[in-house]
């Protein structure tokens, strides 16, 4: 199906392991970003991508590692998972205007 | 400190009257605004935006509302259905460029019958 797509949808891993969340958009856009959705803080962007091999820092990146070596991916890797990275991650893409797309979202609980 | 907020958690509206959702800024240098709905589990979509050089765009049932000088914008939604119910996001372009958007914290609207 076209869109963006996130997986999985939900996931449960212990502190200390490591994690990849995925992100598959079928538009070609060139950006693609990261958030994480908490209570009160509303989205935070955790990291973005201009194109493929070009990935920048947003305002939450400590702990998390992206790629994106094709412009249709663009994984988050939690390197060592810890309790405060327990959240709702989406995934979004967008190309001209700022308007953003966003995938379903992966539900993360680390215990 | 946020750029963006939504200062009221939670608003409840009965259905059929108008839905009032406010967001105000600190950046005068955003251009652009959107509103996003979310519902439960599923990502948030895209709603209806402003640019900066307006005072109002409307859409079917939503309007929003651009006031530059109080950096202060607001949603209404009339008549209000309970299909409205979900948590709307304000966000803002970020003037850095790269099509990075700044979020509210998010307003969750309850339209009940």
């Amino acid at each position: 199906d076209a869109g963006i797509t996130q997986s999985p949808r939900y996931k449960i891993t212990e502190t200390g392991r490591q994690v990849t969340l995925m992100c598959h958009q079928t538009w070609s856009h060139s950006y693609m970003f990261w958030y994480r959705q908490d209570l009160g803080h509303g989205l935070r962007l955790i990291y973005y991508s201009a194109a493929a091999d070009i990935t920048d820092k947003g305002e939450v990146p400590d702990g998390y590692v992206v790629s994106r070596s094709k412009t249709e991916n663009f994984p988050l890797t939690l390197e060592s998972a810890t309790r405060s990275q327990t959240s709702v991650y989406f995934c979004a893409s967008s190309e001209r205007g700022p308007e953003q797309y966003f995938g379903p979202g992966t539900r993360l609980t680390v215990t | 400190d946020q750029q963006v907020k939504q200062n009221s958690p939670s608003l409840s509206v009965q259905e059929g009257r108008i839905s009032i959702l406010n967001c105000d800024y600190t950046n005068s240098m955003f251009d652009y605004f959107l509103w996003y709905k979310k519902y439960p589990a599923e990502g948030p979509t895209f709603l209806i935006s402003i640019s900066s050089i307006k005072d109002k765009n409307e859409d079917g049932r939503f309007t929003v509302f651009l006031n530059k000088s109080a950096k202060h914008l607001s949603l209404h939604i009339v008549p209000s259905q309970p299909g409205d119910s979900a948590v709307y996001f304000c966000a803002a372009s970020d003037p850095s460029g790269y099509n990075k958007l700044i979020f509210g914290a998010g307003t969750r609207l309850a339209v009940h019958p």
